[in-house]
Parts: structure tokens; C-alpha cells; sequence
């Protein structure tokens, strides 16, 4: 079975802390890889990964995808309170087209 | 651009009851995912609509049942509420099978007493 695990499930930092966010992966015709950042409510999109080793950046965000080991790392650098959300991990499989998340991280950053 | 709008916001029901969730999916968007979230935990996929028709469905009982209407606005219906059934509803558009471009809605927070 089709299967996501994030880690940790939570975490606390202080503003200006990097933080690393985890997660593997278990899927069949592996197609890419998503990350999202939900707030309140809506899952926001962060991040498409479909090649390992290729880094995706959007300004202190940033993601990596290892298709050899099944996971992808999310980091954080320099944290603001702003960053304080739930971060989610989806993978899709070219067999059905459908998302299978993980649990999702929560993050909280205090300044 | 409105985005992807649900409606209600927020509702209450007793166990045994039936409801009715609306989602209007971003201008653009012909495919419409549901998902279930239960509090602590990732969203669950229900199942997807495309030109009215359901193509996909996740490990969800008969009891959820959905409809896609001509505008590719669509409704997920729960019959016989269990207090299980309580959860964030969420719907998501996307273009075909490009699900990396979904968009959220903000969600339905179902409560069953």
C-alpha cells in the first residue's frame, strides 16, 4: 500500500533558526513529489518534485528529492513567525491520480 | 479570480443525519478532488470528478457519494453521519490530471454529535 511518513510531527524554534522537514515515501510508478504549507485551512502549493538531486528554491524555502532512498527534505532558513503552519507532503503515482499525503509537520516558530 | 469557494464554512450535525457539501472549483479547472482531514492528520483523498463523471475513489464507504454538474462545480454528499464522519472537507480544482496544479479550498469543518 501507497504510503507517506513525515517527521518529525512537530516542532518549536526560535525566529532565525533553520529547521529540516522529512519525508519518505513509499509508492508504486512514483510520478512526483508535492509540498504544501496549510495555515488555517487551504493547503497552499510550496513545491513540485519529480528529479532527485535537482533543488527547488522559492526565497528561504527550499526542497530536494531522492528517488533512491524515497525521500525529500523540506528546510527553512532564517525562520520567521510567519512560517508557523503545517507543512504537508504528497506523492502522486502515475497509476491513479489521486495525492496520498502524510500527517504533515507542524511547525512553530516563536520570536 | 474567486479561486476554489465551498460552502458552508462550518456545520453542525447529529449522527444519523445526512449533509450536502458545495465546492466551486477555480475558473479554468475541469477536475475536482475531495478530501477528508481529520484533526492531527493529512488530508485523505475521496475521490475526483472530471467531466461529471467520478474517475477516481479512495477507501471511503458508499456512504460518500459526490456529483459533478455541467459547470464543474461539484457536491460531496454523507449519508448516515457517523461521529467519525467529523473532519475538515476539503476540495481541490486542478486542470485534467495535473495535480500539481490544485488549488484548496478553504474547507468545510464538519462537526457530527
Amino acid at each position: 500500500e501507497d504510503k507517506v511518513v513525515q517527521s518529525p510531527l512537530s516542532l518549536v524554534v526560535h525566529e532565525g533558526d533553520t529547521v529540516t522537514l522529512n519525508c519518505s515515501y513509499e509508492v508504486t510508478n512514483f510520478r512526483s513529489l508535492l509540498w504544501y504549507k496549510q495555515e488555517k485551512k487551504a493547503p497552499t502549493f510550496l513545491f513540485m518534485l519529480t528529479s532527485s538531486g535537482i533543488e527547488k528554491k522559492s526565497g528561504r524555502l527550499s526542497s530536494i528529492l531522492d528517488k533512491k532512498e524515497l525521500f525529500s527534505i523540506l528546510n527553512i532558513t532564517a525562520t520567521q513567525t510567519g512560517d508557523s503552519a503545517v507543512y504537508l507532503c504528497a506523492v502522486e503515482s502515475y497509476n491513479t491520480d489521486k495525492l496520498i499525503f502524510g500527517t504533515g509537520t507542524r511547525l512553530q516558530v516563536f520570536p | 479570480d474567486a479561486g476554489v469557494t465551498q460552502s458552508p464554512t462550518h456545520l453542525i450535525k447529529t449522527r444519523g443525519q445526512q449533509v450536502t457539501l458545495r465546492c466551486s472549483p477555480k475558473s479554468g479547472h475541469d477536475t475536482v478532488s475531495w478530501y477528508q482531514q481529520a484533526l492531527g492528520q493529512g488530508p485523505q483523498f475521496i475521490f475526483q470528478y472530471y467531466e461529471e463523471e467520478e474517475r477516481q475513489r479512495g477507501n471511503f464507504p458508499d456512504r460518500f457519494s459526490g456529483h459533478q454538474f455541467p459547470n464543474y462545480s461539484s457536491e460531496l454528499n454523507v449519508n448516515a453521519l457517523l461521529l467519525g464522519d467529523s473532519a475538515l472537507y476539503l476540495c481541490a480544482s486542478s486542470s485534467g490530471t495535473e495535480l500539481w496544479t490544485q488549488y484548496f479550498g478553504p474547507g468545510t469543518r464538519l462537526l457530527v454529535l
